[in-house]
């Protein structure tokens, strides 16, 4: 069973620019959320959605948007990019909302903002 | 104020024996999951272990065990025979509720283990 795919891995992009990441999830999984990972913050809840609807956000600007697809693929946008979005963005699936399920994560994408 | 906290940023223990990476948390919710996950170098986030709040016994998991005392509002992972392979950042994270999948993560704990 594949486990849970972010592309792309690395990236590099300018202040002003914007940027857009892609989740996959475990087959069957139905629930996807996003998390920031940073040296000084950790890591930080972006959102979650659940059958294409977003059903928690974090607390970051709206500079930071997402959606989720009828196949539950995801993708989160990042726009007019700063110099403090440089972070790993981990993406994970579960099977429900909530419950005892636990989150599987991809590896990552590692963005770097110049 | 912090809702999971380890204290220990950096652990260092010989291989084969056992260690405990520190984790309390904090809740007024009366239903919480407490997890336990592993980060390698590669950065993808391994899930090791749960414990819910309602669960009467310790969580056990191959080497992986949780110390949950609820009323210290503990929940510490126990490494027994411990690995090169498990040298990695350790983050404890805590669900509240159970109508999401939102976790709230605390800083990590750098485990090195030496030969």
């Amino acid at each position: 069973k594949a486990g849970v795919t972010q592309t792309p891995r690395y990236l590099i992009k300018t202040r002003g620019q914007q940027v857009t990441l892609s989740c996959s999830p475990i087959s069957g999984h139905r629930s996807v959320s996003w998390y920031q990972q940073t040296p000084g913050q950790g890591l930080q809840f972006l959102f979650e959605y659940f059958s294409e609807t977003q059903r928690n956000k974090g607390n970051f600007p709206g500079r930071f948007s997402g959606r989720q697809f009828s196949n539950s693929r995801s993708e989160m946008n990042v726009s007019t990019l700063e110099l403090g979005d440089s972070a790993l963005y981990l993406c994970a699936s579960s099977v429900n909302r909530g419950g005892t399920g636990e989150l599987f994560f991809g590896e990552g994408s590692r963005l770097t903002v110049l | 104020a912090q809702k999971i906290t380890q204290t220990q940023p950096g652990m260092f223990v010989q291989e084969k024996e056992a260690v405990t990476l520190d984790c309390t948390y904090d809740t007024s919710d009366p239903s919480y999951g407490l997890f336990w996950y592993k980060q390698p170098s590669s950065g993808e986030m391994i899930f090791l272990i749960y414990q819910g709040s309602y669960d009467q016994q310790n969580a056990t998991e191959g080497r992986y065990s949780l110390n949950f005392q609820k009323a210290r509002k503990s929940a510490n992972l126990v490494i027994s025979a411990s690995q090169l392979g498990d040298s990695a950042m350790y983050f404890c994270a805590m669900r509240e509720g159970s109508g999401y999948s939102t976790l709230t993560f605390g800083k990590g704990t750098m485990l090195l283990v030496s030969p």
